[in-house]
């Protein structure tokens, strides 16, 4: 099947910003989300987009979606050690959430 | 925190042995899916379910099968465990596809077959 990409690993300087993209497929896609998965625990929601928005802030998160390219970016403002984590993209197909592999965020001292 | 739990957490088994993992939810939501997590493979949807007795397979569907007898628990059956099932296992739940589509994960299992 058709996948949803990102990037595997990104690296940041504690206090810098983060920014995660991710490229998805199905054009149709309603919502567009970012999950959170800490070491040992299950994923968890971060932040979703509606298909017809292009631009979501919530706090220190920013998303950017360019429908035209099928590109959807997360932004972490003043990365924290607590954000080390892996992010999944992921997008609405059907009745089923399909995931990328996961970026994993290591924060730098 | 959404009620969801899964049983065992861990377990390890033997190659050719049957397995059944349990994900309970207090949530009362209609869907709930099975995943395995494998690295470089990021997430992957085995089974899931659209209501009691419905079940649809997902993208690694094969030496799985699944049952849901009730609203609040879906069961996940290796008939016959092989070490390419060695895996982490998390169970998710979501009220209604048709709206926001958010999914809850329960913790995960860690099975290992040697």
């Amino acid at each position: 099947g058709e996948d949803v990409e990102q990037s595997l690993f990104l690296s940041v300087r504690e206090g810098d910003s983060s920014v995660i993209n991710c490229t998805y497929t199905d054009s149709s896609s309603t919502y567009l989300y970012w999950y959170k998965q800490e070491p040992g625990a299950g994923l968890q929601l971060l932040t979703y987009i509606f298909s017809n928005m292009d631009m979501k802030q919530d706090q220190r998160l920013t998303v950017l979606l360019n429908k035209k390219d099928k590109h959807l970016s997360l932004r972490i403002a003043d990365t924290q050690t607590g954000d080390s984590a892996i992010y999944f993209c992921a997008e609405n197909r059907d009745d089923k959430i399909i995931f990328g592999k996961g970026t994993r965020l290591h924060i730098l001292p | 925190d959404a009620g969801i739990t899964q049983s065992p957490r861990h377990k390890v088994t033997e190659t050719g042995t049957p397995v059944t993992l349990r994900c309970h939810q207090t949530e009362n939501h209609r869907y709930m899916y099975w995943y395995r997590q494998d690295p470089g493979h990021g997430l992957r949807l085995i089974h899931y379910s659209y209501g009691v007795k419905d079940t649809d397979k997902g993208e690694v569907s094969d030496g799985y099968s699944v049952s849901r007898s009730k609203t609040e628990d879906f069961l996940l059956t290796l008939e016959s465990a092989t070490s390419s099932q060695t895996s982490v296992y998390f169970c998710a739940i979501s009220e209604n596809p048709g709206q926001t589509y958010e999914q809850y994960f329960g913790p995960g299992t860690r099975l290992t077959v040697t």
